[in-house]
């Protein structure tokens, strides 16, 4: 079955403490990407990645890093988590380019950090 | 569960009825235009795409429906059913080389059995 998995689901952590929230997809996709969704906002990049080794600034970038050392994978690090970061996250994959090309999404990982 | 559905507009409507979900993009160079339907607790979800050369698409009970002039794009769901019940919201490409999707904050729809 094609899909995005993420994990974990759900994350409870504290002001400071470095978490890494995994996204893996099956689907030999080039082009990953993380996104985050806030009550009246929508769904805001990140990150994302045009293959591997290859990744760039979305539109709110800071606090957050990523790598991409392989197509599959493609996890997001909070160095220093914050309160602010309390949000949904989402990790995304499409073929190539995301114009023209279906993003596939995974479940969400709704973090909080206290 | 999910806070997703809060602050948005909602459209209710009765089950058996058709449903249309609107939205304004904001780039008249944006190329292509996906919606996207979001249940509670999870993902968003593929619906239906068209290009800008197209002004409508079907699929199975969703149509969509672009108007370049005014920029706007439109969801049609026949015979809504409770199951269609989630948030759903637009994207657009813009376009040229950017390669990103910009979102809309979505619609709520309601379907009262």
């Amino acid at each position: 079955e094609a899909q995005v998995t993420q994990n974990p689901r759900y994350l409870i952590t504290v002001t400071g403490k470095k978490l890494t929230v995994t996204c893996s997809q099956n689907m030999n996709h080039e082009y990953m990407s993380w996104y985050r969704q806030d009550p009246g906002l929508g769904l805001r990049q990140i990150y994302y990645s045009m293959n591997v080794e290859v990744t760039d600034k979305g539109d709110v970038p800071e606090g957050y890093k990523v790598s991409r050392k392989e197509k599959r994978n493609f996890p997001l690090i909070l160095e220093s988590p914050s309160p602010n970061q309390t949000s949904l996250y989402f990790c995304a994959s499409s073929r190539t380019f995301p114009g023209g090309n279906i993003q596939y999404f995974g479940a969400g990982t709704r973090l909080s950090v206290l | 569960g999910e806070s997703v559905g809060l602050h948005l507009p909602t459209l209710s409507v009765q089950e058996g009825d058709n449903s249309i979900i609107n939205c304004a993009y904001s780039n008249s160079a944006s190329d292509y235009f996906i919606w996207y339907k979001q249940e509670s607790g999870k993902g968003p979800q593929f619906i239906i795409d068209i290009r800008s050369n197209m002004d409508k698409r079907q699929g199975q009970r969703v149509t969509v429906l672009l108007n370049k002039t005014v920029k706007h794009l439109s969801l049609q769901i026949a015979a809504t059913q409770p199951g269609d019940s989630a948030v759903y919201f637009c994207a657009e490409n813009y376009g040229g080389a950017t390669n990103k999707l910009i979102f809309g904050t979505g619609t709520l729809l309601a379907v009262q059995p």
